[in-house]
């Protein structure tokens, strides 16, 4: 198994453009997440799909940002417009439900950039 | 929500040396407690992980206990080599239906 993959892995963008951050959970894992990673904030949950149903949208900063599952092999992270402090690290991570209490396995990231 | 708190930010140890990171959680139905490492520039990855019916578990040099009742729970790394320098993340969740909430990550430098 490849295992998550996310793309792209660095993206520079000026402030006011959208981006689009991609990522494909394994085969069989019916749990999405998006993860924000900074410095002063550490790990942030973002929000995370069930089924490719949104279960928990709350860590979602503001209206910029959206996210979708369209299937089960897909998912895309999108922020409109950009600002600089949008910059961080975003993870995709994603797991499955069966059997219960099982790791999270995480892709290897986009590292946005925006300036 | 489930608040997961970990001490220390940073962590010097000398080789060979042990090293201790502890971590509360808020919420008492959480049941999953696992850790992760994370070296520079790549992506978390599991390195042990424990569930709420069990106390201790260990693999090799590493180890993690789990207190219930007091909501802590913690990674010990005996004989530190340098390559476990890396930042180390606790997390807890309930069952299946819930996220990982992340502590904010230890630091560890392992000095030769």
């Amino acid at each position: 198994d490849a295992g998550v993959i996310q793309s792209p892995r660095h993206e520079v963008t000026e402030m006011g453009q959208e981006v689009t951050l991609r990522c494909k959970p394994i085969s069989g894992h019916d749990y999405l997440f998006w993860y924000r990673q900074t410095m002063m904030r550490g790990l942030e949950l973002l929000i995370y799909f069930n089924n490719n149903v949104p279960i928990d949208d709350s860590g979602m900063p503001e209206d910029r940002f959206s996210a979708k599952m369209p299937n089960a092999s897909f998912s895309t992270l999108k922020i409109q417009p950009s600002e600089p402090r949008d910059s961080a690290v975003y993870f995709c991570a994603s797991s499955r439900s069966t059997p219960p209490l099982t790791e999270a396995f995480f892709g290897q990231g986009t590292r946005l950039t925006v300036v | 929500g489930e608040n997961v708190e970990q001490h220390p930010s940073t962590l010097s140890v000398q080789e060979g040396d042990s090293a201790v990171i502890k971590c509360t959680y808020s919420d008492s139905a959480s049941n999953y407690f696992p850790w992760y490492k994370q070296e520079l520039g790549k992506r978390p990855q599991l390195i042990i992980d424990i569930r709420s019916n069990v106390g201790e578990k260990k693999d090799q040099r590493i180890a993690v206990t789990l207190n219930k009742t007091a909501k802590h729970f913690s990674l010990h790394i005996t004989e530190t080599q340098p390559e476990d320098s890396a930042v180390y993340f606790c997390a807890a969740r309930r069952l299946s239906g819930y996220a990982l909430n992340f502590g904010k990550g230890t630091s560890l430098l392992v000095t030769p």
